[in-house]
């Protein structure tokens, strides 16, 4: 059974630091999503990183993969308050098509 | 404008009674898909379908059916036989193949 585990599940920063949110999953897989949930809100889409190595900018936000050591980073780059929200990796499940694995979700708050 | 929209945005209802969730898609995507997610967590697959007339059970599909009988309509009933239904339920759609998934806005049901 895959399981998907992000840390940590809840991250106070300070506006203009630096931080990484990290996913790691259990069996192997090529295909990981981020996304991004403001309170109340449905899920928006960040990256899909589609290969080993892979790696998504977007402003602040970086993403990575590393499929052999089945982990994934979601770094954050002098953040603003704006970024404050939970962000939740994906995994596909291999032999589900297209399946999605969700891990817990990470919650941001970025404080002036 | 192509989207997945979700009706009701808030729905209540009383212990007992069965309750639809319309999920509709224009974006002539073939798989389908029913999430439920709890304050502070997670989403956990309901239902999913690839394909007209074919849907497959998820992860907690108990309590719960569903319907695909057109391409762009993915409506989900929430039974008595549910224990726990009060949750934010998301329907998402996406491609065949590797792609990720687009999610609409949600249902908020209360049972009482």
């Amino acid at each position: 059974e895959l399981k998907v585990e992000q840390n940590p599940l809840f991250l106070s920063m300070q506006e203009g630091k630096n931080y990484t949110i990290y996913c790691n999953y259990s069996t192997t897989s090529d295909r990981l999503y981020w996304y991004r949930q403001d309170p109340g809100k449905s899920l928006e889409s960040l990256f899909v990183l589609l290969s080993n190595g892979a790696v998504k900018q977007e402003g602040r936000l970086m993403a990575s993969l590393d499929t052999k050591a089945r982990l994934s980073t979601l770094h954050i780059t002098a953040a603003v308050h704006d970024l404050s929200a939970t962000y939740f990796c994906a995994v596909l499940r291999e032999t589900s098509g297209s399946r999605l694995t969700f891990g817990e979700g990470t919650q941001l708050t970025v404080n002036p | 404008d192509g989207g997945i929209t979700q009706s009701p945005k808030y729905l209540f209802r009383k212990e007992g009674q069965n309750v639809t969730l319309s999920c509709e898609q224009n974006l002539n995507h073939d798989a389908m898909y029913w999430y439920r997610q709890d304050p502070g967590q997670g989403l956990r697959l309901i239902y999913y379908s690839q394909i007209v007339n074919d849907f497959q059970k998820g992860d907690i599909a108990e309590g719960y059916s569903v319907s695909r009988e057109k391409k762009e309509s993915f409506p989900l009933t929430v039974t008595s036989a549910q224990k726990n239904p009060t949750a934010f339920y998301l329907c998402a759609s996406s491609e065949t193949g590797r792609r990720g998934q687009y999610f609409g806005p949600g249902t908020r049901l209360t049972v009482t």
